[in-house]
Parts: C-alpha cells; sequence; structure tokens
C-alpha cells in the first residue's frame, strides 16, 4: 500500500525557518516525483512543485519559485519542503503526493500557522 | 490565480447527475492529460480520474472523466450524500511548465 506520511503542525513566528517533510512507504520511493501542494484556509489547491528522489531535479511553479526549497533524502525515502523565512501568508496546509502526469497517493497534510 | 476555471458550486438531489466543468486553453488541457480530485472536508485530495477518463482501481463507475478541445467534464451519477466534496482539476501547463489546478467546485447533495 502506497502511504506518504507526513511530519506534524507547526506554529512558527514571521521571519523563522522551517522544514517540513513526507515519508514515503508502499513503492520505490525513487520512481515517482514527489509534488508539494498547498491550500489555503478555505481556498483551493496550488501546485509548488515537485522533485525527482532519483536525482533530486526539482521543477517550481513560477508562483513559489524562489520562496521554497524542495529537497529529498532517497536514502530514507523522505521529501521535504523548505522555508528560510516564513511570512504570515505562509500559514496553509501543505500536502505532499506521488506524481506521474497525476497525483495518486497524498500525504494527510502539514498544517503550519505563522502568527507573531 | 487559477488557469482553468471550475464552475463554484453544483448540486443535485440524490441519485441524480451532476457534470462539472473545467475549462482551460491549448497550453494545458488542449494538449496535456487531465485528473481530477476529490477533497472530502477535512480530509486530503483523492484522485478519481486520470488521462481524461480512466478510474483508478477502487473508484465506482459512477464517476466518469471526458476531454473536448480545452475543456475537460466530471460526471457524477447516482449522487450520494458521501459525494458532497470539492472536486477539482489538474493538468500540465506546457507554457508555465508546471501542474495547473482548477478553481475547486463544491458539490452538494440536497
Amino acid at each position: 500500500e502506497v502511504q506518504l506520511v507526513q511530519s506534524g503542525a507547526e506554529v512558527k513566528k514571521p521571519g523563522e525557518s522551517l522544514r517540513i517533510s513526507c515519508k514515503g512507504s508502499g513503492y520505490s520511493f525513487t520512481s515517482y516525483w514527489i509534488s508539494w501542494v498547498r491550500q489555503m484556509p478555505g481556498k483551493g489547491l496550488e501546485w509548488m512543485g515537485r522533485i525527482d528522489p532519483s536525482d533530486s531535479y526539482t521543477n517550481y511553479s513560477p508562483s513559489f519559485q524562489g520562496h521554497v526549497t524542495i529537497s529529498a533524502d532517497k536514502s530514507i525515502s523522505t521529501a521535504y519542503l523548505q522555508w528560510s523565512s516564513l511570512k504570515a501568508s505562509d500559514t496553509a496546509m501543505y500536502y505532499c503526493a506521488r506524481s506521474s502526469g497525476y497525483s495518486d497517493g497524498w500525504g494527510q497534510g502539514t498544517l503550519v500557522t505563522v502568527s507573531s | 490565480q487559477s488557469v482553468l476555471t471550475q464552475p463554484p458550486s453544483v448540486s443535485a438531489a440524490p441519485g441524480q447527475k451532476v457534470t462539472i466543468s473545467c475549462s482551460g486553453s491549448s497550453s494545458n488541457i488542449g494538449n496535456n492529460y487531465v485528473s481530477w480530485y476529490q477533497q472530502l472536508p477535512g480530509t486530503a485530495p483523492k484522485l478519481l480520474i486520470y488521462d481524461n477518463n480512466k478510474r483508478p482501481s477502487g473508484i465506482p463507475d459512477r464517476f466518469s472523466g471526458s476531454k473536448s478541445g480545452t475543456s475537460a467534464t466530471l460526471g457524477i451519477t447516482g449522487l450520494q450524500t458521501g459525494d458532497e466534496a470539492d472536486y477539482y482539476c489538474g493538468t500540465w501547463d506546457s507554457s508555465l511548465s508546471a501542474v495547473v489546478f482548477g478553481t475547486g467546485t463544491k458539490v452538494t447533495v440536497l
């Protein structure tokens, strides 16, 4: 069974850094991209970018390029989404998903709250 | 701001049919496969349809997908209260080099 398990909810202050994780199991982690998707409170899905865990090649949405960093450690089947300086507007639910043209497995989501 | 447009909401009585449209352009739907996702309240999205009209195993045939030109449609027949959810279309946009999602449609069972 394909499983993507994300790290727990985070509460941060503006300006702080953060890295959240997504651990895959039940499939060959290096055979599929991992995408990250943002969902702001009460809003729709926004694709942020993706990584090929086999070689760490990344592809970002123009809307998120330069604002976040996606990485992966294939030795532990884990992908990451990272911010160097959070803003209040980063408050959202973040999902990782196994992708290959479409996303057929999703993590449970990580709620990130940024507030002073 | 999404490049794929969906109606904000659709509704029908139990047992009836609803269709959800997803309108795009030649840089996305017109030249790429479309997928559809169901997001039940408080849960992660779930894949319903991929490659325009294929269903993953476990998805009932009450759900169907189609594509024509730069638009795609999701159909749900035999509507059930458990189908109340938000539905999103998604595809690759060749101009943006990015995945794009639709604006989302809330399905209400009357």
